[in-house]
Protein backbone atom coordinates (compact mmCIF):
# COMPACT_ATOMS: atom_id res chain seq x y z
CA UNK A 1 0.00 0.00 0.00
CA UNK A 2 0.60 3.25 -0.29
CA UNK A 3 2.99 4.81 2.62
CA UNK A 4 5.82 7.77 3.48
CA UNK A 5 8.82 7.31 5.10
CA UNK A 6 10.25 10.82 6.45
CA UNK A 7 13.84 10.89 8.60
CA UNK A 8 13.64 10.44 12.02
CA UNK A 9 14.30 13.38 14.49
CA UNK A 10 14.74 15.39 16.70
CA UNK A 11 16.80 17.13 14.61
CA UNK A 12 18.66 19.98 16.28
CA UNK A 13 20.82 23.29 14.33
CA UNK A 14 21.59 26.73 14.57
CA UNK A 15 20.00 29.38 13.51
CA UNK A 16 20.88 30.36 9.98
CA UNK A 17 21.97 27.14 9.03
CA UNK A 18 20.51 24.82 5.97
CA UNK A 19 18.00 22.65 6.58
CA UNK A 20 17.17 19.27 4.62
CA UNK A 21 14.43 16.75 6.08
CA UNK A 22 14.26 13.86 3.93
CA UNK A 23 10.76 12.15 2.70
CA UNK A 24 10.79 9.12 0.32
CA UNK A 25 7.25 7.61 -0.93
CA UNK A 26 5.50 4.65 -1.81
CA UNK A 27 2.20 4.83 -3.97
CA UNK A 28 1.11 3.84 -6.99
CA UNK A 29 0.50 5.84 -9.84
CA UNK A 30 1.46 9.75 -9.46
CA UNK A 31 0.22 10.99 -6.25
CA UNK A 32 0.21 15.02 -4.83
CA UNK A 33 2.80 15.54 -1.92
CA UNK A 34 2.59 17.90 0.93
CA UNK A 35 4.27 19.17 3.90
CA UNK A 36 2.20 20.13 6.94
CA UNK A 37 3.92 21.92 9.93
CA UNK A 38 2.60 21.85 13.56
CA UNK A 39 3.67 24.49 16.33
CA UNK A 40 3.15 23.22 19.73
CA UNK A 41 0.25 22.75 20.97
CA UNK A 42 -1.62 23.78 17.19
CA UNK A 43 -2.89 21.85 14.59
CA UNK A 44 -0.94 20.91 11.19
CA UNK A 45 -0.68 23.96 8.46
CA UNK A 46 -0.23 23.33 5.44
CA UNK A 47 3.52 24.28 4.23
CA UNK A 48 3.80 23.53 0.97
CA UNK A 49 2.65 21.29 -1.65
CA UNK A 50 3.32 19.75 -5.58
CA UNK A 51 0.52 18.06 -7.51
CA UNK A 52 3.09 16.71 -10.49
CA UNK A 53 6.32 15.41 -11.07
CA UNK A 54 9.46 18.40 -11.40
CA UNK A 55 7.32 20.18 -9.35
CA UNK A 56 8.94 22.55 -6.85
CA UNK A 57 6.38 23.62 -3.69
CA UNK A 58 7.85 26.70 -1.69
CA UNK A 59 6.64 28.97 1.11
CA UNK A 60 8.12 30.90 3.70
CA UNK A 61 11.75 30.31 2.10
CA UNK A 62 11.03 26.31 2.61
CA UNK A 63 11.20 24.29 -0.54
CA UNK A 64 10.38 20.74 -1.62
CA UNK A 65 11.14 19.09 -5.23
CA UNK A 66 8.58 16.40 -6.40
CA UNK A 67 11.32 14.30 -8.02
CA UNK A 68 9.13 10.93 -9.17
CA UNK A 69 12.56 9.39 -10.33
CA UNK A 70 13.75 9.01 -6.86
CA UNK A 71 10.28 9.22 -5.22
CA UNK A 72 11.29 12.27 -3.19
CA UNK A 73 10.06 15.22 -1.80
CA UNK A 74 12.92 16.69 0.26
CA UNK A 75 12.02 20.06 2.39
CA UNK A 76 14.81 22.45 2.51
CA UNK A 77 15.36 25.75 4.00
CA UNK A 78 18.45 27.69 3.52
CA UNK A 79 18.57 29.81 7.03
CA UNK A 80 16.41 28.85 9.54
CA UNK A 81 15.04 30.66 12.60
CA UNK A 82 14.32 29.99 16.25
CA UNK A 83 10.61 30.23 14.88
CA UNK A 84 10.71 27.36 12.59
CA UNK A 85 10.94 25.07 15.42
CA UNK A 86 8.09 22.47 15.02
CA UNK A 87 7.64 19.43 13.69
CA UNK A 88 7.18 18.65 9.72
CA UNK A 89 5.01 16.48 8.65
CA UNK A 90 5.43 14.76 4.58
CA UNK A 91 2.34 13.35 3.65
CA UNK A 92 0.87 12.20 -0.20
CA UNK A 93 -2.78 11.73 -1.60
CA UNK A 94 -3.43 9.36 -3.90
CA UNK A 95 -5.28 10.32 -7.57
CA UNK A 96 -7.78 8.02 -7.81
CA UNK A 97 -8.36 6.33 -4.72
CA UNK A 98 -10.34 6.55 -2.18
CA UNK A 99 -10.26 9.92 0.00
CA UNK A 100 -7.33 9.45 2.05
CA UNK A 101 -4.22 11.44 2.72
CA UNK A 102 -0.96 9.11 4.05
CA UNK A 103 1.38 10.72 6.40
CA UNK A 104 4.64 10.32 7.76
CA UNK A 105 5.71 10.12 11.63
CA UNK A 106 7.24 13.60 11.66
CA UNK A 107 10.57 15.01 12.30
CA UNK A 108 10.91 17.39 14.95
CA UNK A 109 13.15 20.57 14.30
CA UNK A 110 14.32 22.50 17.14
CA UNK A 111 16.79 25.81 15.99
CA UNK A 112 18.77 26.86 18.59
CA UNK A 113 19.22 30.38 18.82
CA UNK B 1 -12.05 33.23 9.56
CA UNK B 2 -12.67 29.88 12.24
CA UNK B 3 -12.43 27.11 9.31
CA UNK B 4 -12.00 23.97 11.20
CA UNK B 5 -13.68 24.00 15.00
CA UNK B 6 -13.35 21.15 17.15
CA UNK B 7 -14.57 20.91 20.94
CA UNK B 8 -14.02 20.39 23.74
CA UNK B 9 -9.55 20.75 23.50
CA UNK B 10 -8.99 18.77 26.57
CA UNK B 11 -10.66 16.26 28.26
CA UNK B 12 -10.04 13.24 31.10
CA UNK B 13 -12.40 10.26 31.20
CA UNK B 14 -12.55 7.54 33.05
CA UNK B 15 -12.08 4.12 31.89
CA UNK B 16 -15.44 2.97 30.44
CA UNK B 17 -17.49 6.45 30.14
CA UNK B 18 -18.57 7.82 27.20
CA UNK B 19 -18.06 10.67 24.92
CA UNK B 20 -18.17 12.94 22.02
CA UNK B 21 -15.78 15.22 20.15
CA UNK B 22 -17.54 17.85 18.14
CA UNK B 23 -16.59 19.19 14.62
CA UNK B 24 -17.61 21.56 12.47
CA UNK B 25 -16.63 23.13 9.35
CA UNK B 26 -17.41 26.31 7.85
CA UNK B 27 -15.92 26.40 4.51
CA UNK B 28 -18.36 24.51 2.44
CA UNK B 29 -16.25 21.51 2.32
CA UNK B 30 -17.44 18.07 1.65
CA UNK B 31 -15.15 15.61 3.00
CA UNK B 32 -13.70 15.42 6.48
CA UNK B 33 -11.78 13.65 8.85
CA UNK B 34 -10.84 12.32 12.22
CA UNK B 35 -7.16 11.91 13.03
CA UNK B 36 -5.65 10.20 16.05
CA UNK B 37 -2.04 11.45 17.15
CA UNK B 38 0.24 9.08 19.12
CA UNK B 39 3.77 10.23 19.79
CA UNK B 40 6.28 8.20 17.04
CA UNK B 41 3.35 6.74 15.08
CA UNK B 42 2.36 10.03 13.30
CA UNK B 43 -1.14 10.68 12.31
CA UNK B 44 -3.56 8.32 11.69
CA UNK B 45 -7.46 8.00 10.08
CA UNK B 46 -9.95 6.83 12.24
CA UNK B 47 -12.96 7.67 10.28
CA UNK B 48 -13.66 9.74 7.15
CA UNK B 49 -16.60 11.16 5.21
CA UNK B 50 -16.59 11.95 2.01
CA UNK B 51 -20.01 13.56 1.42
CA UNK B 52 -22.93 14.27 3.82
CA UNK B 53 -24.55 10.63 4.25
CA UNK B 54 -21.50 8.91 3.97
CA UNK B 55 -18.44 7.43 6.05
CA UNK B 56 -15.89 4.74 5.83
CA UNK B 57 -13.60 3.51 8.34
CA UNK B 58 -9.78 4.71 7.85
CA UNK B 59 -7.07 2.93 9.73
CA UNK B 60 -7.90 2.96 13.21
CA UNK B 61 -11.44 2.73 13.74
CA UNK B 62 -11.96 0.07 16.58
CA UNK B 63 -13.91 1.59 19.68
CA UNK B 64 -15.34 4.41 18.01
CA UNK B 65 -18.26 5.91 16.10
CA UNK B 66 -18.87 8.81 13.74
CA UNK B 67 -21.68 10.63 12.60
CA UNK B 68 -22.22 13.04 9.78
CA UNK B 69 -24.90 15.19 10.57
CA UNK B 70 -24.93 17.70 7.90
CA UNK B 71 -22.58 19.17 5.43
CA UNK B 72 -20.62 21.43 8.67
CA UNK B 73 -20.68 18.54 11.30
CA UNK B 74 -18.74 15.85 12.09
CA UNK B 75 -18.90 14.14 15.44
CA UNK B 76 -16.59 11.21 16.64
CA UNK B 77 -18.03 9.29 19.80
CA UNK B 78 -16.07 6.71 22.36
CA UNK B 79 -18.99 4.59 23.64
CA UNK B 80 -16.64 2.85 26.46
CA UNK B 81 -13.79 4.70 26.72
CA UNK B 82 -9.98 2.69 27.41
CA UNK B 83 -6.58 4.23 28.13
CA UNK B 84 -5.13 3.39 24.83
CA UNK B 85 -7.61 6.03 23.21
CA UNK B 86 -5.30 8.08 25.00
CA UNK B 87 -4.36 10.83 22.57
CA UNK B 88 -4.66 14.21 20.69
CA UNK B 89 -7.47 14.21 18.02
CA UNK B 90 -7.44 16.34 14.87
CA UNK B 91 -10.63 16.72 12.84
CA UNK B 92 -10.00 18.11 9.41
CA UNK B 93 -12.01 19.19 6.16
CA UNK B 94 -11.14 19.32 2.34
CA UNK B 95 -12.90 20.47 -0.09
CA UNK B 96 -12.86 17.91 -2.59
CA UNK B 97 -11.66 14.17 -3.32
CA UNK B 98 -9.16 15.18 -5.91
CA UNK B 99 -5.23 14.79 -5.03
CA UNK B 100 -4.16 18.26 -4.82
CA UNK B 101 -7.01 19.28 -2.53
CA UNK B 102 -5.69 20.44 0.89
CA UNK B 103 -6.34 18.94 4.09
CA UNK B 104 -7.16 21.95 6.85
CA UNK B 105 -6.87 20.53 10.43
CA UNK B 106 -8.28 21.98 13.86
CA UNK B 107 -6.74 22.78 16.43
CA UNK B 108 -6.95 19.27 18.39
CA UNK B 109 -8.55 17.50 21.15
CA UNK B 110 -6.67 16.16 24.13
CA UNK B 111 -8.27 13.49 25.32
CA UNK B 112 -6.94 11.36 28.71
CA UNK B 113 -8.53 8.01 29.75
CA UNK B 114 -7.64 7.00 33.07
Amino acid sequence: GDSVTQMEGPVTLSEEAFLTINCTYTATGYPSLFWYVQYPGEGLQLLLKATKADDKGSNKGFEATYRKETTSFHLEKGSVQVSDSAVYFCALRAKNRDDKIIFGKGTRLHILP
Amino acid sequence: NAGVTQTPKFQVLKTGQSMTLQCAQDMNHNSMYWYRQDPGMGLRLIYYSASEGTTDKGEVPNGYNVSRLNKREFSLRLESAAPSQTSVYFCASSDGTGAGNTIYFGEGSWLTVV
